[in-house]
This record gives structure tokens, C-alpha cells and sequence, in this order.
């Protein structure tokens, strides 16, 4: 399993365009990166996949280039409720589901 | 309403007694999870399931037991509990193959202490 770095938090205010990077040198082929958000005393909750370039969807988006060794969650015009801590995941869709959340970053967004 | 629960959601309980933390999927998932949750220490997996009959370690076994003898339950049991035990633990499950097989449903979370 590939193990993935993150800051440990960032901070922004309402209205702006976060960027959130996580770097996974070591990915492997077949694996897939995968963001959760979780709010507190909650479980996480699934935000987007992506195997390689850029995914979209309603709430994110990813971008993941070439050498897929990092990947980048977009979050844009970010309200006070986006005040969470996200994680990325790198895994195989396949196989065993041994899974690995790192510390994941806390996002503060103010007013 | 596709979901995951988990029985009870919060527990008291003393050290060595026994105890079961129950989860429940209705979304016909093979794959489930458990994990604990610590302040500093993010979440950490237990056990996991890839189906029923089928289950296997993840990073933090030790003092946990689980079964899957059917494919919408998966329970958490501490035979002999202990303080260091004391955790917010979260049952996820999610299907097995395809794209969005990474993308595991968590219930809502159950607060134990072990006194």
C-alpha cells in the first residue's frame, strides 16, 4: 500500500478556491486515489476518485498528473461547512482491502 | 434508505466484560470494514471482510475478534476488553470490484469506554 503525505492543515476563508495536494510516490499501477471528508464525532465520507488526469464532480475535483506520484482535490468557493479534515487514500480495487488513512489535512475555513 | 448502521452508538463499560458492537449494511455490500478512530493517531483499521466466510487483518487486530455469517453483518467483539480500548470506532462497507469498489459507506460511529 502505497503510503500518502498531506499537510497537516490549511486555512481559507468563504468563498475561495481550496487546493489540497497529497503525495504518493510510491502508487502502483493498479491502484486508484480516493479522498474522504470527515467532520467531527462523524465517519468519513466519500468525495472523489481518480486513476489519472483530472475528474470532476458536483462538490470536487481531482487532478492527477502523468507520473500520478501526487494528486490535487479542488475544492471551490468553500463555505464555513467545508471545515473538516480530508484524507487521500491510494488502493487497488482489487485484492485484499487493506486500507491506510494517514493523518489527513484540517481544513479551517473562516468567515 | 441505503445505509450503514451500528448498535449501540455509545457504551460505558468496565475493563474484561465481555461486549459486541453490532453493524448492519442494506446495500448488499461485500466488503466491510472496522476501524478506530484517536485523537492524533487518525483512523486505523481492524478487521475487513471481503465477503461472507472471508475476513482478515488490517493494521490493529489485536484484542479484536469479528465474524461475517452474513452478508449484511458484520460484528465487533471484544472478548476481554481493556482501557486502552477506549475509542470512537466506525463500521464501513463498500462493493468489492469496479471502479467505485474504494468508495466505502461509513455508519455513524460508536463511542466506547472501557473504565
Amino acid at each position: 500500500l502505497a503510503k500518502t503525505t498531506q499537510p497537516i492543515s490549511m486555512d481559507s476563508y468563504e468563498g475561495q478556491e481550496v487546493n489540497i495536494t497529497c503525495s504518493h510516490n510510491n502508487i502502483a499501477t493498479n491502484d486508484y486515489i480516493t479522498w474522504y471528508q470527515q467532520f467531527p464525532s462523524q465517519g468519513p465520507r466519500f468525495i472523489i476518485q481518480g486513476y489519472k488526469t483530472k475528474v470532476t464532480n458536483e462538490v470536487a475535483s481531482l487532478f492527477i498528473p502523468a507520473d500520478r506520484k501526487s494528486s490535487t482535490l479542488s475544492l471551490p468557493r468553500v463555505s464555513l461547512s467545508d471545515t473538516a479534515v480530508y484524507y487521500c487514500l491510494v488502493g487497488r480495487n482489487t485484492g485484499g482491502f487493506k486500507t491506510i488513512f494517514g493523518a489527513g489535512t484540517r481544513l479551517f475555513v473562516k468567515a | 434508505e441505503a445505509q450503514v448502521t451500528q448498535n449501540p452508538r455509545y457504551l460505558i463499560t468496565v475493563t474484561g466484560k465481555k461486549l459486541t458492537v453490532t453493524c448492519s449494511q442494506n446495500m448488499n455490500h461485500e466488503y466491510m470494514s472496522w476501524y478506530r478512530q484517536d485523537p492524533g493517531l487518525g483512523l486505523r483499521q481492524i478487521y475487513y471482510s471481503m465477503n461472507v466466510e472471508v475476513t482478515d487483518k488490517g493494521d490493529v487486530p489485536e484484542g479484536y475478534k469479528v465474524s461475517r455469517k452474513e452478508k449484511r453483518n458484520f460484528p465487533l467483539i471484544l472478548e476481554s476488553p481493556s482501557p486502552n480500548q477506549t475509542s470512537l470506532y466506525f463500521c464501513a462497507s463498500s462493493l468489492s470490484a469496479g471502479v467505485r469498489s474504494n468508495e466505502q459507506f461509513f455508519g455513524p460511529g460508536t463511542r466506547l469506554t472501557v473504565l
